[in-house]
């Protein structure tokens, strides 16, 4: 069974802050890992992907994925307000057409 | 550059009533598509998806029908709505394993 698991917040950070958020997977063998951000009322986007072990920085976005320990995280770094939203974490295995997502973490940045 | 194009944006349909929701995708061709509904508050549901015409991948026994009747073309059909079967309604598009999903804009379905 594949899984993959979220803290479903909300994490609350002021305005400035780093913002961590962290995604879980169920098994090895995995390929891509996404994330999403989902403003309320609006259709998910793509914002960061990570296939390798290690950083991947992206202006104040950095994913970070370790598969020997299953997760991946994504830093926020200088946390802004408009970046308030849910952050979905999406997994995509070997030999499968779907993606699995988590179900999210609502992150609220405060000024 | 690729676009995906869903509709309607919002819906309201009376219990029982049909349903029918298009999805276009446009600059690519064989993409893989996908249906998904979020309750209100909630995760993603993936309902169906469809790696080729006529393909269709059901994920959850439920109220509703996918078919792709064309290549960048994917529909989503009811013969009778449900109330449990309101919610934000997403289509999807991959194409090669590296790139994510790109999501159109949804349409939010009320059943009264």
């Amino acid at each position: 069974q594949k899984e993959v698991e979220q803290n479903s917040g909300p994490l609350s950070v002021p305005e400035g802050a780093i913002a961590s958020l962290n995604c879980t997977y169920s098994d090895r063998g995995s390929q891509s890992f996404f994330w999403y951000r989902q403003y309320s009322g609006k259709s998910p986007e793509l914002i960061m992907s990570i296939y390798s072990n290690g950083d991947k920085e992206d202006g104040r976005f950095t994913a970070q994925l370790n598969k020997a320990s299953q997760y991946v995280s994504l830093l926020i770094r200088d946390s802004q307000p408009s970046d308030s939203a849910t952050y979905l974490c999406a997994v995509k295995w070997w030999g499968f057409n779907k993606f699995y997502f988590g179900s999210g973490t609502k992150l609220n940045v405060k000024p | 550059s690729q676009t995906i194009h869903q509709w309607p944006a919002t819906l309201v349909q009376p219990v029982g009533s049909p349903l029918s929701l298009e999805c276009t995708v446009e600059g690519t061709s064989n993409p893989n598509l996908y249906w998904y509904r979020q309750a209100a508050g909630r995760g993603l549901q993936l309902l169906f998806y469809s790696v080729g015409i006529g393909q269709i991948s059901s994920e959850v026994p439920q109220n509703l029908s996918a078919s792709r009747p064309q290549d960048r073309q994917f529909i989503l059909s009811s013969k009778k709505l449900l109330l449990s079967d309101s919610g934000f309604y997403l289509c999807a598009w991959s194409g090669e394993a590296s790139y994510g999903y790109t999501f159109g804009s949804g349409t939010r379905l009320t059943v009264v």
